[in-house]
């Protein structure tokens, strides 16, 4: 099946600093990627989609300037978590869509902020 | 809108069988079943897309019937590597997948 990897698994940093997330496709051209994200023992909430070369679409109740979305092109999605603070902790998960309708999940990172 | 999952969570016996349940509000185009084990990403399992299909993967299989907005895992025989948290995923046409809040499995011996 299609790989996507996520950069770097863990993170941890100090509130209010900015943490940049990576989302790859390996084998793929993603049309579509997608952000969520994981609290413990909670179900995955989508964040935001993203579309190649336009602006991420967020879900209602995500702020887009503090979650800043760029998908600069097929292969590479970033997520930048801005002026983080200890509620941002989370495992945040990327998938992509090719032009099927199948999502491939990324391993995850697991960002704490202290 | 969020699928609902039932049960919340289950506990089975080495190769007892299982059923998990993801139903929804919304007229579905596709339901994606994925297993999550603690502190990793979710697995795909299987897609069933509309028309009532079913599909199987070794002792793992599921249905989906679209006019009830339904479908259906089936676990048989389980082994204690299907512990984990499984997540039903619904689409309603070309849209993000919602995940249902998830069924946690426990496989003892």
């Amino acid at each position: 099946g299609a790989v996507v990897s996520q950069h770097p698994s863990w993170v941890i940093c100090k509130s209010g600093t900015s943490v940049k997330i990576e989302c790859r496709s390996l084998d793929f051209q993603a049309t579509t990627m997608f952000w969520y994200r994981q609290f413990p023992k909670q179900s995955l909430m989508l964040m935001a989609t993203s579309n190649e070369g336009s602006k991420a679409t967020y879900e209602q109740g995500v702020e887009k300037d503090k979650f800043l979305i760029n998908h600069a092109s097929l292969t590479l999605s970033t997520l930048t978590v801005t002026s983080a603070h200890p509620e941002d902790s989370s495992f945040y998960i990327c998938s992509a869509r090719d032009r099927t309708i199948e999502q491939f999940f990324g391993p995850g990172t697991r960002l704490t902020v202290l | 809108q969020q699928p609902v999952q039932s049960p919340q969570a289950v506990i089975l016996r080495e190769g007892e069988d299982a059923v998990i349940n993801c139903s929804s509000s919304k007229a579905l185009y596709s339901v994606h079943w994925y297993r999550q084990k603690h502190g990793e990403a979710p697995v795909f399992l299987m897609i069933l897309l509309k028309g009532g299909e079913q599909k199987g993967h070794e002792k793992i299989s599921a249905s989906f019937n679209e006019k009830k907005q339904q479908s259906s895992l089936y676990l048989t025989a389980s082994q204690l590597s299907y512990s984990g948290t499984y997540f039903c995923g619904t689409d309603s046409g070309n849209t993000p997948l919602v995940f249902g809040k998830g069924t946690r499995l426990s496989v003892i011996a």
